[in-house]
């Protein structure tokens, strides 16, 4: 199981981010974190904890291991308002509830 | 381009049976596993089913196994999801993902998702 807060927040432009997501038992560092804008397919953003995907701004990073992870996004931009969500694949695959990203 | 399209939605009777397809292209699909996710209305995510590249291996989320079958076609690129006694709580939105091949990897390619509705 996965437990991911906030569950929702509201940020202004270039300001930091961070998104926890808690599993409840080890997972080592197989958790990844999708980017899901509204009527669109989940996109991956981070895979292995911290591994930032290719074509991905830097301005994302990931974080974590064994329990504890967090997504940050160094300087929110106007199109990251989104929902995020953390998907473990370390037993078989769950996603945790999201985080909806709002700008102020 | 590497490319994921479902398609089958729709809206079907509690009870009864619908067939999802999913259709690669741009990529060797037949090198992957893939799975099907699907997104209750308003509602995060659910992994629901997995199949192996070769069709040998299946996975099933326990909401849906029994009732749902995972399977593929590699010399058709592509994956199928036949649902049957569908319940209203399996209307959802569809969709095909490919798992990147290693437990650190993710699902790096999504299809567009197809939506289905269980109604009377």
């Amino acid at each position: 199981q996965l437990t991911q807060s906030p569950s929702s927040l509201s940020a202004s432009v270039g300001d930091r981010v961070t998104i926890t997501c808690r599993a409840s038992q080890s997972i080592s560092t197989s958790l990844h974190w999708y980017q899901q804008k509204p009527g669109k397919a989940p996109q991956l953003l981070i895979y292995g904890a911290s591994s930032l995907r290719s074509g991905v701004p830097s301005r994302f990073s990931g974080s974590g291991s064994g329990t504890d992870f967090t997504l940050t996004i160094s300087s929110l931009q106007p199109e990251d308002s989104a929902t995020y969500y953390c998907q473990q694949s370390y037993t078989s695959w769950t996603f945790g509830q999201g985080t909806k990203v709002e700008i102020k | 381009q590497e490319q994921l399209a479902e398609s089958g939605g729709g809206v079907v009777q509690p009870g009864r049976s619908l067939r999802l397809s999913c259709a690669a292209s741009g990529f060797s699909f037949s090198y992957y596993a893939v799975h099907w996710v699907r997104q209750l209305p308003g509602e995060g995510l659910e992994w629901a089913a997995l199949i192996s590249s070769d069709g040998s291996r299946t996975h099933y989320a326990d909401s849906v196994r029994g009732r749902f079958t995972i399977s593929r076609d590699n010399s058709k690129n592509t994956l199928y999801l036949q649902m049957t006694n569908v319940r209203h709580e399996d209307t959802a939105f569809y969709y095909c993902a490919r798992d990147n091949g290693t437990p650190q990897g993710g699902f790096d390619l999504w299809g567009q998702g197809a939506m289905v509705i269980v109604s009377s």
